[in-house]
């Protein structure tokens, strides 16, 4: 069964783009959630999308945003970027459902806001 | 003030050595403990998972939680270079009806074993 996949794995932007990452979740999941991480603030949730709709959402600037498709397949986009964006960006996958379910993360997108 | 602390390391041992690496929480609505382990370049894995208090073992791995002190801990027997890693504890609270989708990070221990 294939992993959870991301792109791009690296990204370059310059202060004030946007940029969109992309999320394939592990077939048959239909729960994914992202994630920043920085060498200060660690891991932090950014937001969860199950069945096309924002389940939970962390404390992020509305720059921040997300979608969910139909076949669960998740983007997030990022807008007017500021130096302090720089992270590697994690999404995760999970069956979902009424009970803890584990979450499977993907590699990863490096971004660098220069 | 986080939500869960971690001791930030970084840690050094010999290979054979038992580590302990711990996490607090503030936040008494957290219900589900987990491990996971993270190597350079790569996203994190699930190691260990628990929901009551007390202890779990997998292996050369053993969870331990107290709910009471709002403590847990993960221990690693007989380490080896392998085991280098960045470790993380996490935690899911289902306060408000809040689904499992949602994993609080503590700041991760980043470990070193040598041969």
């Amino acid at each position: 069964k294939a992993g959870v996949t991301q792109t791009p794995r690296y990204l370059i932007k310059t202060r004030g783009q946007q940029v969109t990452l992309s999320c394939s979740p592990i077939s048959g999941h239909r729960s994914v959630s992202w994630y920043q991480q920085t060498p200060g603030q660690g891991l932090q949730f950014l937001f969860e999308y199950f069945s096309e709709t924002q389940r939970n959402k962390g404390n992020f600037p509305g720059r921040f945003s997300g979608r969910q498709f139909s076949n669960s397949r998740s983007e997030m986009n990022v807008s007017t970027l500021e130096l302090g964006d720089s992270a590697l960006y994690l999404c995760a996958s999970s069956q979902a459902g009424g009970s803890y379910n584990e979450q499977f993360f993907g590699p990863g997108t490096r971004l660098t806001v220069l | 003030q986080k939500e869960v602390e971690q001791d930030p390391g970084p840690l050094s041992v010999p290979e054979g050595a038992i580590v302990s690496l711990n996490c607090t929480y503030s936040n008494s609505a957290f219900q589900y403990f987990m491990w996971y382990r993270q190597y350079s370049r790569k996203g994190p894995e699930l190691l260990m998972y628990t929901y009551s208090s007390g202890n779990k073992e997998d292996g050369r791995f053993t969870a331990q939680v107290d709910k009471s002190s709002k403590y847990i801990s993960l221990f690693i027997r007989d380490s080896q270079p392998s085991d280098s890693a960045t470790y993380l504890c996490a935690m899911i609270s289902r306060a408000g009806g809040t689904s499992y989708g949602k994993l609080t990070f503590g700041q991760g221990t980043i470990l070193t074993v040598h041969p």
